[in-house]
């Protein structure tokens, strides 16, 4: 089985829904991303948590929110999706903090938003 | 915010051959750095990492080179096979966040 799990794969929704995307892990890391992959862009930070209690916000969070409901489980929410956020989102773990090792990444859902 | 760029957005190679790929960093602060694969339909996966007090590293069949002076990486490939065919991205580590590279799409010709 996967280490890092995403879910769903693909989405297509309309704007001004509210999406939640859930990312799951089974390697026992505290600390878990969220990133947005664009065309002709590298990936961008979204949000980042150190253990359930910590969240934090990364390079480009507006429109976003996170919740860490176990160490297991850190799921992103579109309160109320725009079309510029149509892109892939990828989950990612590490056992040390960035800078500090690499990063396992999970499959990524694409979202696309009508 | 930081730019992390590469030469290069293509790059086809024959079986066989070696395959260098190029990225320019932006912040001489930063002082980790990662070469990320990425297959089609696949989360990046880690290749390869360096920190800033070394020049070289070599893995199997791989080799990060890091110039500070410039600042520059590179990810040379010996032997590229058609597995190797997928993007690749450099990453810097600074202030606690990595900045991740548009990647450089590597196709091997058989």
């Amino acid at each position: 089985d996967a280490d890092v799990t995403q879910t769903p794969r693909n989405r297509i929704t309309k704007t001004g829904k509210r999406i939640m995307l859930e990312c799951s892990q089974t390697k026992g890391h505290d600390r878990m991303y969220w990133y947005r992959q664009d065309p002709g862009l590298g990936l961008r930070l979204i949000y980042y948590s150190f253990d359930v209690k910590d969240i934090n916000k990364g390079e480009i969070s507006d429109g976003y929110s996170v919740s860490r409901q176990a160490q297991a489980k850190f799921s992103l929410s579109l309160e109320s999706a725009i079309p510029n956020q149509t892109a892939l989102y990828f989950c990612a773990t590490s056992e040390l903090p960035q800078g500090g090792g690499e990063q396992f990444f999970g499959p990524g859902t694409r979202l696309t938003v009508l | 915010g930081e730019s992390v760029g590469l030469h290069l957005p293509t790059l086809s190679v024959q079986e066989g051959d070696n395959s260098i790929i190029n990225c320019a960093y932006s912040n001489s602060a930063s002082d980790y750095f990662i070469w990320y694969k990425q297959e089609s339909g696949k989360g990046p996966q880690f290749i390869i990492d360096i920190r800033s007090n070394m020049d070289k590293r070599q893995g199997q069949r791989v080799t990060v080179l890091l110039n500070k002076t410039v600042k520059h990486l590179s990810l040379q490939i010996a032997a590229t096979q058609p597995g190797d065919s997928a993007v690749y991205f450099c990453a810097e580590a600074y202030g606690n966040q990595f900045y991740f590279g548009t990647g450089t799409s590597l196709t091997v010709i058989p």
